[in-house]
């Protein structure tokens, strides 16, 4: 956990709202990835970047997601609307060989 | 590309006992393996890691893993199970540095006191 933290730790919204993930790596790496854990489907991941350029966003869901990284040291995970199917744990890990992984942001959309 | 099984998405065994949870993985390159472990309401944390050398990994808290080429396996075991070991474990792969990492659906494990 020490090389990433993730805020806010929990977030409660209304369905139609926007909602703001951020993450801040706090150390070296090249790649950065977003996760996203629910029951059903375990630990998906989203998109990911590699010296700040996005990769791979296949697994974004629909285009109300969207992420950016606009310098090596903070990216976001956007949502706008949310809806309930998007109430989630959302994690940020960064990457050299393996992955370390930030405590994650606990969003429930009402 | 590279996929991960993980067999068992709960796995339950008696303090003491042999901790055995299963992975077989796919990849189309030399993988990278790892296991990772998740307690509630926490971020996932390596255990231990696979990348070239010595098939047999030790990891943190006893654990260990062993790769295994001709049946693509990369199960994790511990000699002796606690009760602190009960979390839910996540075996991944990746085609190397800087590639991504697909983890598989987890395993839970219980402890039985």
């Amino acid at each position: 956990d020490a090389g990433v933290i993730q805020s806010p730790r929990h977030e409660v919204t209304e369905m139609g709202q926007e909602v703001t993930l951020r993450c801040k790596p706090i150390s070296g790496h090249n790649s950065l990835f977003w996760y996203r854990q629910t029951m059903m489907r375990g630990l998906e991941l989203l998109i990911y970047f590699n010296n700040n350029v996005p990769i791979d966003d296949s697994g974004m869901p629909e285009d109300r997601f969207s992420a950016k990284m606009p310098n090596a040291s903070f990216s976001t995970l956007k949502i706008q609307p949310s809806e309930p199917r998007d109430s989630a744990v959302y994690f940020c890990a960064i990457q050299v060989t393996e992955a370390f992984f930030g405590q994650g942001t606990r969003l429930t959309v009402v | 590309a590279q996929s991960v099984t993980q067999l068992g998405s709960h796995v339950s065994v008696s303090e003491g006992a042999l901790v055995l949870l299963r992975c077989n993985y796919s990849s189309s390159v030399p993988p990278y393996l790892f296991w990772y472990v998740q307690y509630p309401n926490q971020g996932l944390q390596l255990l231990l890691k696979y990348t070239t050398g010595a098939t047999l990994v030790k990891g943190i808290n006893g654990f260990e893993a062993e790769f295994k080429k001709s049946e693509t396996s990369f199960h994790l075991t511990k000699p002796s199970a606690h009760m602190s070991d009960a979390a839910e474990y996540f075996c991944a792969v990746s085609g190397g540095r800087d590639d991504k990492i697909i983890f598989g659906k987890g395993t839970r494990l219980h402890i039985l006191p």
